[in-house]
């Protein structure tokens, strides 16, 4: 069976700073690897995601995200954290190409010190 | 182009009630899915739906229903409420089936709170 370990349910950085939010992935075949932000009383908003293609992986708002298969990692990172990050961040993956089914870690929130 | 539409975005309900929440995909998408989402539970799949035809299923009591329409809107339906079933229900669509080619948006959520 997939499943998603986010460590740390809190991280706090200071604004300016590296945001670094580790994601595990348990899977038995290829995975499909997504990072969502949530902001308060929002939907989630997809930030990237791995298909495959490159195992470094650019998204939105300047979060990247690196594939290693022999660390079974998907760590998320951002070299200068904004304000405007503070948010939850949640890592999910999905078995295939032919399905959405989405399971999430349990979270990452992210404080931003001014 | 318009996002995903949820609506309502809030609803209260008491114990033992029914309810149905609508979802509103992106024009264009077939692909709609379910998830809940508890403070306690975390963000938990529901329903996968595409082309009115459901593909998956969480793992999830009888009590929670869901149907996708001709022109794709989606509804799903919880019958007698307990409390353990207040959260947030978010809907996402797609254009198709899978993340290879394809990406998903997530709804603003429906908030239940079961009293």
């Amino acid at each position: 069976a997939q499943s998603v370990t986010q460590l740390g349910s809190h991280v706090s950085v200071s604004e300016g700073a590296l945001v670094l939010l580790r994601c595990n992935y348990s899977s038995s075949v290829p995975p499909y690897l997504f990072w969502y932000v949530q902001y308060p009383n929002q939907g989630l908003q997809l930030l990237l995601k791995y298909t495959s293609a490159a195992t470094l992986v650019k998204g939105i708002n300047g979060f990247e995200a690196e594939f290693k298969k022999s660390e079974t990692s998907f760590h998320l990172t951002k070299p200068s954290a904004h304000m405007s990050d503070a948010a939850e961040y949640f890592c999910a993956v999905t078995p295939g190409v032919s399905s959405y089914k989405l399971i999430f870690g349990s979270g990452t929130r992210l404080l931003v010190r001014p | 182009k318009a996002g995903v539409t949820q609506t309502p975005r809030y609803l209260i309900k008491t114990r033992g009630q029914q309810v149905t929440l609508s979802c509103s995909p992106i024009s264009g998408h077939r692909s709609v899915s379910w998830y809940q989402q508890t403070p306690g539970q975390g963000l938990q799949f529901l329903f996968e739906y595409f082309s009115e035809t459901q593909r998956n299923k969480g793992n999830f009591p009888g009590r929670f229903s869901g149907r996708q329409f001709s022109n794709s809107r989606s509804e799903m339906n919880v019958s007698t409420l307990e409390l353990g079933d207040s959260a947030l229900y978010l809907c996402a669509s797609s254009q198709g089936i899978g993340p290879n080619t394809d990406t998903q948006y997530f709804g603003p959520g429906t908030r239940l709170t079961v009293l």
